[in-house]
C-alpha cells in the first residue's frame, strides 16, 4: 500500500459544487500539505499542518479549506469549484522539521 | 520579484554531459533548500538537500549552494535519458518552490 494516499485519482464536478479531496498517511508523520500544480506553475501550497490543531495558509488558499481530522487525514475542500481550479493537486507528507518528502499520486480536478 | 526563479526550459543536454540547473530565491535569509525531480504524470520525488554553502555531492548529483548570492544549482553529471524530467527546486523555510526546469537528455 502506498505510504500517502489521495482520493479519488480524478474528479469532473461542475461549477458551484462542493468538493473533497482526501488524504491519508501511513508514515505517522506530523506534517501534511495541499498543493496545485498547472502546467508551466510548478507546485503552490494550498495549506500545510504542522500537527491536529495547526493549519496554516499557503500561497493560494483563497477558495479552499481543509481539514485535519487525525494526524493520519488532511482532506482538502473546494466550497464553490471554479473552472480555474482545474488541476493537478497533491497532498504531501513530512517529518518534523522537514520538507514534504512524500507526495501522494495526485488527483487530476475537472470543473466544467 | 518570485520568491523562488527557475528558469522554465526546456534545457537539452547530450547524453553523458554535465546538466546544469539553476534556481535563484528572494529571502536572504533561508536556510533549507531542496531538488525534487519530476516525470511527467508522476509525483515529486526528493533527490537532494543542502543547507551550508559550497558543494554536496550524492552520485552523479552536485548541489551547490551560494547564501551570499542567493543561488543554489544542481549539476548532474554523465547525464543519461533517465534523467529527463522536471527538476523543481525549494526553500523549505517557506515550503516553496519554483516553476521548475525541463530536462531533455538527447541521446
Amino acid at each position: 500500500d502506498a505510504d500517502v494516499t489521495q482520493t479519488p485519482r480524478n474528479r469532473i464536478t461542475k461549477t458551484g459544487k462542493r468538493i473533497m479531496l482526501e488524504c491519508s498517511q501511513t508514515k505517522g508523520h506530523d506534517r501534511m500539505y495541499w498543493y496545485r500544480q498547472d502546467p508551466g506553475l510548478g507546485l503552490q501550497l494550498i495549506y500545510y499542518s504542522f500537527d491536529v490543531k495547526d493549519i496554516n495558509k499557503g500561497e493560494i488558499s483563497d477558495g479552499y479549506s481543509v481539514s485535519r481530522q487525525a494526524q493520519a487525514k488532511f482532506s482538502l475542500s473546494l466550497e464553490s469549484a471554479i473552472p480555474n481550479q482545474t488541476a493537478l493537486y497533491f497532498c504531501a507528507t513530512s517529518p518534523n522539521e522537514g520538507t514534504p518528502r512524500y507526495f501522494g499520486a495526485g488527483t487530476r480536478l475537472s470543473v466544467l | 520579484q518570485k520568491e523562488v526563479e527557475q528558469n522554465s526550459g526546456p534545457l537539452s543536454v547530450p547524453e553523458g554531459a554535465i546538466a546544469s540547473l539553476n534556481c535563484t530565491y528572494s529571502d536572504r535569509g533561508s536556510q533549507s533548500f531542496f531538488w525534487y525531480r519530476q516525470y511527467s504524470g508522476k509525483s515529486p520525488e526528493l533527490i537532494m538537500s543542502i543547507y551550508s554553502n559550497g558543494d554536496k555531492e550524492d552520485g552523479r548529483f552536485t548541489a551547490q549552494l551560494n547564501k551570499a548570492s542567493q543561488y543554489v544549482s544542481l549539476l548532474i553529471r554523465d547525464s543519461q535519458p533517465s534523467d529527463s524530467a522536471t527538476y523543481l527546486c525549494a526553500v523549505n523555510d517557506k515550503i516553496i518552490f519554483g516553476k521548475g526546469t525541463r530536462l531533455h537528455i538527447l541521446p
